[in-house]
Parts: structure tokens; sequence; C-alpha cells
């Protein structure tokens, strides 16, 4: 599977869009880019995906580059409860397990 | 079931001894993934069921380590003669097949301390 890079942590102030970047500068043209968190002392839990076009659902926005090499996961009012490890992942096809890398601590802060 | 069960939510054994983790996937997943977390650390992929056949379990950190499941549905995890780095979190995940288009819905995990 293609490797993501994520900055390690990131600050946010509560109320305001969260706006997590990705870079997947190796994926393949059938690779999808899918999104998890999570929240201390839980497991993680599904955000979102895409393939080519952006998705929007009720948690959070997903906005591919056309040249798909990146990506940014939006949460569009953040709030301290968003505050938690999220990972961008990259996979290509169902029958092989998701890789988690380090991921990107999100801080909410008040 | 609603959400994917795991037990017990604690183990506490002494090192040398066998622990056998227990996960209840969600009803109708036929895919199945066990990963283990250390504290402070990322999640560690351990191995991949797709209904009771085992197509990856390239994660196993050693011969210790052994998971079976039945009837495309409970799936168990034995490690055998723990030692203390096997201290962790275990986690199960489960999904619908057809993936990508779904994602994983993961369990609370199992606290595993070798004392």
């Amino acid at each position: 599977d293609a490797k993501t890079t994520q900055p390690t942590s990131m600050d946010c102030a509560e109320g305001r869009a969260a706006n997590l970047p990705c870079n997947h500068s190796t994926i393949s043209g059938n690779e999808y880019v899918y999104w998890y968190r999570q929240i201390h002392s839980q497991g993680p839990q599904y955000i979102i995906h895409g393939l080519k076009n952006n998705e929007t659902n009720e948690m959070a926005s997903l906005i591919i580059t056309e040249d798909r090499k990146s990506s940014t996961l939006i949460l569009p009012h953040a709030t301290l409860r968003d505050t938690a490890v999220y990972y961008c992942i990259v996979r290509v096809q169902a029958g092989t397990a998701l890789i988690f890398g380090k991921g990107t601590t999100l801080s909410v802060s008040s | 079931g609603a959400g994917v069960s795991q037990s017990p939510s604690n183990k506490v054994t002494e090192k040398g001894k066998d622990v056998e983790l227990r996960c209840d996937p969600i009803s109708g997943h036929t895919a199945l993934y066990w990963y283990r977390q250390s504290l402070g650390q990322g999640l560690e992929f351990l191995i991949y069921f797709q209904g009771n056949s085992a197509p990856d379990k390239s994660g196993l950190p050693s011969d210790r380590f052994s998971a079976e499941r039945t009837g495309g549905s409970v799936s168990t995890l034995t490690i055998q003669r723990t030692q203390q780095e096997d201290s962790a979190v275990y986690l199960c995940a489960s999904s619908l097949a057809g993936e990508p288009n779904y994602g994983y819905t993961f369990g609370s995990g199992t606290r595993l301390t070798v004392v």
C-alpha cells in the first residue's frame, strides 16, 4: 500500500474548522483514502473515505486533490470531543488490512 | 449484535501463562481483524480473517500467537507463554464483505497486562 505523511500534531480552537492534511504522493489509481480517528482509550472510529471525488458525511468532509496526491479532512466546527489522533490511510482493495501509521494528534481547545 | 464485542475487557496474567482473547463481530460482517496497541504506540496489525480463513497473518509477532475463527463469527486470539512485552490493548474490528465501500467497526479492546 502507498504510504501517507501527516503532521505529528495540530491545534484548533473550538468552533473553528479543523483542516487535517495528508500526503499520499505514490497513491495508485485504484487506492482509496480512508480517515479514522482514535479518541483516548477507545478503539479507532471510521470517519470517511473516498477515491477521486470529494466526500461529505455527518462527521466530516474529505477533499482530494485532482492528482490524488494529497487530501484534507475537514471538521467544520471542531469541538473539544474532536480531540483525538487522526489517521489517514490508503488501501487498494478488500482482502487486505488497513495499516495504521502514527497519525496526527489534533488538540481542540476552548 | 449492535457493535463489536470483546472479552474480557481487562486481563492480568502471570508471565508464562496462556491467555485467550475473544471477539464477537457485528452480525453479518464476514471480515475480522486483530490489532494490538502498546502504551503510547500506534496500531499494529496482527491478522485478518475472511470468513473462517486467514489470508493474511503476516502481523503475528511470533509463533506464540495464534488465532482462529469459527462459524464465520466469533474469533479467539491465543497467546501462549505470555511475556511482559505482550502487554498491550488488543483490538478487534469487523467489516462487511464488499469493502472498500465500508469502514471497519472496532471493539473497545482487551487490555492485557503480563506481570
